[in-house]
């Protein structure tokens, strides 16, 4: 199947500071990738749904301006976590799909520690 | 998307098959069931998908009911290594959808050896 690539796959910051995290479609091309949040022993959320050269629509209860998402590529799509709380720790994960399929395929996930 | 109903756990002995049920009573004509696992701190996996026949591959095999009101993942022999969080989704087939997924609580499977 398709390779999707996210990094950094840990990350640990201080509260207040920003993180951004990467996505990326590695043999393939995505026009739309997707944010998911998951909070232990809980299940992906969708957070946002990501559109190369066009703004992220964002799913109800998720506020845009803390969590920036950029699609600058088929290839790319960043999300960044702003001015970051202890109560954003949580593992963040990616998807994509290959035009060709029908099926998404995910990152391996980043681990948010904010401290 | 319709919704899904999964028990929230389940075990099976390694080696024997793993049978994991899904219903999804409200599910319309053009929704395929999709099912997707997670191992423990890993992104979803995907496993299989289908419309009304029974389907196949090299990871598992998916039955899905006459009505398409129920459907059952079936890992034929079961390793320590399937031990994960099995999610079943049901969600239109399109070609032209970038494959939004909404997740249920999904069946923690634990096989044990």
């Amino acid at each position: 199947g398709a390779v999707v690539s996210q990094h950094p796959s840990w990350v640990i910051c201080k509260s207040g500071t920003s993180v951004k995290i990467e996505c990326r479609s590695l043999d393939f091309q995505a026009t739309t990738m997707f944010w998911y949040r998951q909070f232990p022993k809980q299940s992906l959320m969708l957070m946002a749904t990501s559109n190369e050269g066009s703004k992220a629509t964002y799913e109800q209860g998720v506020e845009k301006d803390k969590f920036l998402i950029n699609h600058a590529s088929l290839t790319l799509s960043t999300l960044t976590v702003t001015s970051a709380h202890p109560e954003d720790s949580s593992f963040y994960i990616c998807s994509a799909r290959d035009l060709g399929t029908t099926e998404a395929f995910f990152g391996q996930g980043t681990r948010l520690t904010v401290v | 998307d319709a919704k899904t109903t999964q028990p929230p756990s389940m075990d099976c002995a390694e080696g024997r098959a793993a049978n994991l049920p899904c219903n999804h009573s409200t599910i319309s004509g053009n929704e395929y069931v999709y099912w997707y696992r997670q191992i423990h701190s890993q992104g979803p996996q995907y496993i299989i998908h289908g419309l009304k026949n029974n389907e196949t591959n090299e990871m598992a095999s998916l039955i899905i009911t006459e009505d398409r009101k129920s459907s059952t993942l079936i890992l034929p022999h079961a390793t320590l290594r399937d031990t994960a969080v099995y999610y079943c989704i049901v969600r239109v087939f399109s070609y032209n959808q970038g494959g939004k997924l909404i997740f249920g609580q999904g069946t923690e499977l634990s096989v044990k050896p």
